[in-house]
Formats: C-alpha cells, structure tokens, sequence
C-alpha cells in the first residue's frame, strides 16, 4: 500500500534525552513536512523539504533539527534544547505537478512525543 | 502572511440536521484552500479543496464547501448530519497556491454530532 508511515506511535522521553521520528513515503513525493499539535493550537510548521538534501525552518524550528538524505525518509530529532516537547507530532508529504495537481498533501498516523 | 481562523471551536448539531463549520482566510491572492478531518489519536485525512473555478465543491463522505471571495469564506457544509461525522475539522491556506508551499492551519473546530 502507499502512504506515510511514522514511527513510533507513541514514544516516552527523559529529561535532557534527544529522540527522533521517523517518517517514511513511498508515494514518491518531492515534498516532506513536520507540524506539531497542540490541543488548542492547531497545526504548527516545524520543517520542511522540497527536495532532497534540502531543507527550510518552519515556525516552531527551535529545539528541532532534520535530515533529507533520501527522497522517502525525514526523520525529526526533538533535541534537548526543546523545553516542551509533549505534543503529537504529525507527518506529510505532497507530490509536484502541473496547476491543479498534486495540491493536497497527505499525512501520516502520527507520533505522541511524551516526556517523563 | 497568509491566515486563516475557524471562530468556533465547538460546533454541535443534531444527528439528522445540517451543519456547518466556519473558515476565513487571509491571502494576498487567490488560494488554494483545504478541509481535512481529524479523528482521535491520528493523523489529518483530506475532505476536499477549492483550486479553481466552481465555488461549490463536493469532497469525500457527503461534504461539500463553498468559496466565496467577497467574504473570503470557504464554509464546510452537509446536508444532513452522522454521529460517525463527530471529529476535529481543519481548514488549510496554500499561498502562493503552487509548488510545495506548506499548508497554512486554522486552529480546528471540533464537531459533535448528537444522536
């Protein structure tokens, strides 16, 4: 089946620790994002890539960094410099092509970053 | 900076009646605009989108959307509401509208649908 996959849904993370969530597409898209949730807040842009080995700072881009070294993965790492990590961390990728298609762009299932 | 808000974050109807869920945006030209729905504990799946041309657009499970330019508006409607429709609704902005820009969230308006 296509589609996104992140990994782990649910992770627990100790104070001071780095952690980083996976997400992987073999829809062949260009585009890769990560948003962040929080309940009340709607979805935050933290990362992006259009391409690989290229990527730009979203919003929220402090005490985050990412990687594109393949079309299919963008993995995030939640360093410690993160002073509130616990959220749901959400996934998407988006395809390019002419006017009109490829506009949407679709999500994975979603990981649930815990600190304890 | 493109926007946009959702002013309602609750929206309950009665199962059986017609809802609505509410969407304003704020581009500097003409969007591409978005609804997806979120249901507990996972990820956002897309509904339907406004790119050009009709203002009434039909998306998945029996919703439908109407932009309208004069009051930058692109409303979320069915006619006739399910229990099973009971999720968390976002509204999205893309703009510039091509290329890969990142979509631009409302906040989200949480429907619940009464039996």
């Amino acid at each position: 089946d296509g589609g996104i996959t992140q990994s782990p849904k649910y992770l627990f993370r100790k104070e001071g620790q780095n952690v980083t969530l996976s997400c992987e597409q073999n829809l062949n898209h260009d585009a890769m994002y990560w948003y962040r949730q929080d309940p009340g807040q709607g979805l935050r842009l933290i990362y992006y890539s259009q391409i690989v080995n290229d990527f730009q700072k979203g919003d929220i881009a402090e005490g985050y960094s990412v990687s594109r070294e393949k079309k299919e993965s963008f993995p995030l790492t939640v360093t410690s410099a993160q002073k509130n990590p616990t959220a749901f961390y959400l996934c998407a990728s988006k395809g390019s092509s002419g006017v009109g298609m490829n506009t949407e762009a679709f999500f994975g299932q979603g990981t649930r970053l815990t600190v304890v | 900076a493109q926007s946009v808000a959702q002013p309602e974050d609750q929206v309950n109807v009665a199962e059986g009646n017609p809802l609505t869920v509410k969407c304003t945006y704020s581009v500097s030209g003409n969007p591409y605009l978005f609804w997806y729905v979120q249901y507990p504990n996972r990820g956002l799946q897309f509904l339907l989108k406004y790119i050009t041309g009709d203002n009434l657009v039909k998306g998945s499970y029996g919703f439908e959307a109407e932009f309208n330019k004069s009051q930058t508006s692109f409303h979320l409607k069915k006619p006739s509401a399910l229990v099973s429709d009971s999720a968390l609704y976002f509204c999205a902005v893309r703009d510039p509208p091509g290329g890969n820009t990142p979509l631009v969230f409302g906040k989200g308006t949480r429907l619940s649908v009464i039996a």
